[in-house]
């Protein structure tokens, strides 16, 4: 069974520094790996998805996540926090089995709390 | 990228009754939907995957007579929380990958907040 973990429930940093959002994942074969934002009484948006290729994925709004197969982890991060990235970031692992129904599998959230 | 659109956001009901929520992908055909419900300050727990043509997929745990699902055409899925009580108020989502798309991510609507008094 697949499973990701999101070992901080909050993230607490000042504004102009960079930023880091911890997962790492667990799944039985080759993985796919999002990460998704969500404000207020809003549903989820798409950040950013590491397939196959260059570790280091860059998405949206200056975000980036790098994936690292030998510690199963694929952290997203940011050079330089704003005010408006305060909000609630989920991690989301997909396995790939060769055929059938492939579930989303999501993180608990990390709560970013920028500070001004 | 796509539009998934999910109607009503809002909704405040009386227990013991009805209330259906629209989730419709606008610019792209969904052969398949999938519904979460959010706790506050929780995860999203999948309820169901909404299949075109077919019925829907539930989750362990989750009461498929309760939550009635129905998606009737390649663009819109529906999801009616039946004889509503105050403990099925929540925060339901749901989202949609495009056709054939197999690199994964999903679309999501908006969210509906349910309120049952």
């Amino acid at each position: 069974a697949q499973s990701v973990a999101q070992p901080e429930d909050q993230v607490n940093v000042a504004e102009g520094n960079p930023l880091t959002v911890k997962c790492t994942y667990s799944v039985s074969g080759n993985p796919y790996l999002f990460w998704y934002v969500q404000y207020p009484n809003r549903g989820l948006q798409f950040l950013l998805k590491y397939i196959t290729g260059d570790n280091l994925v860059k998405g949206s709004y200056g975000f980036e996540a790098e994936f690292n197969k030998s510690q199963t982890s694929f952290h997203l991060k940011k050079p330089s926090a704003l005010v408006s990235d305060s909000a609630l970031y989920f991690c989301a692992v997909r396995d790939m089995p060769s055929g059938g129904y492939q579930k989303v599998t999501f993180g608990t959230g990390t709560k970013l709390q920028v500070i001004p | 990228g796509a539009v998934v659109s999910q109607h009503p956001s809002w909704v405040i009901c009386k227990s013991g009754t009805s209330v259906k929520i629209e989730c419709r992908s606008l610019d792209f055909q969904a052969t398949t939907m999938f519904w979460y419900r959010q706790f506050p300050k929780q995860s999203l727990m999948l309820m169901a995957t909404s299949n075109e043509g077919s019925k829907a997929t539930y989750e362990q745990g989750v009461e498929k007579d309760k939550f009635l699902i129905n998606h009737a055409s390649l663009t819109l899925s529906t999801l009616t929380v039946t004889s509503a009580h105050p403990e099925d108020s929540s925060f339901y989502i749901c989202s949609a990958r495009t056709q054939g798309a197999n690199t994964g991510e999903l679309f999501f609507g908006e969210g509906s907040r349910l309120t049952v008094l």
